[in-house]
């Protein structure tokens, strides 16, 4: 079984400031890893994937998000925030099979302070 | 258009109501899935569609049922509506069956908020 953990439920960071968001998973098989965005009162859209390709992926919006083996992470990063950045962000996984599914993490709301 | 669309957006209903929540792709993707979203506690996936003649229970289908009318249409019901059914409703689809990489991204549609009195 796979799972995701996203510790925290909120962060707060300033405009410009540095944006880390953590998650960590649990996988049986080389996994593949998403990152989600959901701004208010919309669905969810792709931010980034990884897939077994490079390890340092580069997603949309300036955002990118390093697959670490040993550590099973796959944190989110943003050299500098911009307001239009708040939103909520989940963190996914998959196995690589035709048929799989996506396991999500509880999420994390992303708040940036002008 | 959205290539995901759900409707209603937004749904009041009362205790015991039936109701049927529907979604419709113009990606012509195969694979099509119904999740809620609850604070806290992330997305859950309720029941999901591999093609038109699989059908497959999700982790919470208990109170759920679902109905894949053909590739692009896949709808969500509830037989008797309770009010821990309030939660905002999601579809999202995937495309293919060769494994490939790109095939496992969900597109998703803009949600429906069903709350339940």
């Amino acid at each position: 079984a796979q799972s995701v953990t996203q510790l925290g439920s909120h962060v707060s960071v300033s405009e410009g400031a540095l944006v880390l968001l953590r998650c960590n998973y649990s996988s049986s098989v080389p996994p593949y890893l998403f990152w989600y965005v959901q701004y208010p009162n919309q669905g969810l859209q792709l931010l980034l994937k990884y897939t077994s390709a490079a390890t340092l992926v580069k997603g949309i919006n300036g955002f990118e998000a390093e697959f670490k083996k040993s550590e099973t992470s796959f944190h989110l990063t943003k050299p500098s925030a911009h307001m239009s950045d708040a939103a909520e962000y989940f963190c996914a996984v998959s196995d690589p099979g035709a048929n799989s599914k996506l396991t999500f993490g509880k999420g994390i709301t992303l708040s940036v302070r002008p | 258009d959205a290539d995901v669309t759900q409707t209603p957006r937004n749904r009041i209903t009362k205790t015991g109501k039936r109701i049927m929540l529907e979604c419709s792709q113009t990606k012509g993707h195969d694979r099509m899935y119904w999740y809620r979203q609850d604070p806290g506690l992330g997305l859950r996936l309720i029941y999901y569609s591999f093609d038109v003649k699989d059908i497959n229970k999700g982790e919470i289908s208990d109170g759920y049922s679902v109905s894949r009318q053909a590739q692009a249409k896949f709808s969500l019901s509830l037989e008797s509506a309770i009010p821990n059914q309030t939660a905002l409703y999601f579809c999202a689809t995937s495309g293919g069956t060769s494994g490939r990489p790109g095939d496992n991204i969900q597109y998703f549609g803009a949600g429906t908020r069903l709350s339940v009195l």
